[in-house]
């Protein structure tokens, strides 16, 4: 079975640490999301990507974060510098097409200490 | 606003019987997704079902049925027969159709089913 692939799973950094997350969507989906996942916030928006093209940032913290697909087998979520508040899990996810259902990676946990 | 609602933050249901699982929605948009995902211990979340805001039946999926009220604006899931291993973490979500796409998740609903 396809599958998104996101690594690593677990993620333990100190604060002021860049943090690199990345994930590879199921060939032929041609949109990717970066989710968050808190207890507080539930399910979070940070990035959205349509052919590679970013169309939705405004989840995302724009002084430390970044989302980038250098191509169509990779995305990237990029934290600098990494904050105790950053802990959390985040999920990508891709999709055929925009508007259908979406296949999610297992996740990367993170804990700032 | 919220856009979707789950009220229940926990359910309990025995095995082999057949559980609801609420979520409300609020949107102005005339079309509209509704879905429904499973988020087990492991982490991973897992889509189970599909209603479209035009389709005219409500969706199945095996064990899956979504009660779809248009009117009222509630997508409930319904698990029937429930086993131990639907123990999980449910979510519903919405994506509207004014070109975006982007679904948007309720908190979830955490479903323990009893032996």
């Amino acid at each position: 079975d396809a599958r998104v692939t996101q690594t690593p799973r677990h993620k333990v950094t100190e604060m002021g640490q860049e943090v690199t997350m990345r994930c590879q969507p199921i060939l032929g989906h041609n949109t990717v999301f970066w989710y968050r996942q808190t207890m507080m916030q539930g399910l979070e928006l940070l990035a959205y990507f349509r052919n590679r093209a970013p169309l939705d940032d405004s989840g995302m913290p724009k002084d430390r974060f970044s989302a980038e697909m250098p191509d169509a087998t990779l995305a990237t979520l990029k934290i600098q510098p990494s904050e105790p508040r950053d802990s959390a899990v985040y999920f990508c996810a891709s999709g055929y097409r925009a508007g259908e259902k979406l296949f999610f990676g297992s996740g990367t946990q993170l804990s700032v200490l | 606003a919220q856009k979707i609602t789950q009220t229940q933050p926990g359910m309990f249901v025995q095995e082999k019987e057949a559980v609801t699982l609420d979520c409300t929605y609020d949107t102005s948009d005339p079309s509209y997704g509704l879905f429904w995902y499973k988020q087990p211990s492991s982490g991973e979340m897992i889509f189970l079902i599909y209603q479209g805001s035009y389709d005219q039946q409500n969706a199945t999926e095996g064990r899956y049925s979504l009660n779809f009220q248009k009117a009222r604006k509630s997508a409930n899931l319904v698990i029937s027969a429930s086993q131990l291993g639907d123990s999980a973490m449910y979510f519903c979500a919405m994506r509207e159709g004014g070109g975006s796409y982007i679904p948007t998740f309720g908190r979830g609903t955490s479903l323990i089913v009893h032996p």
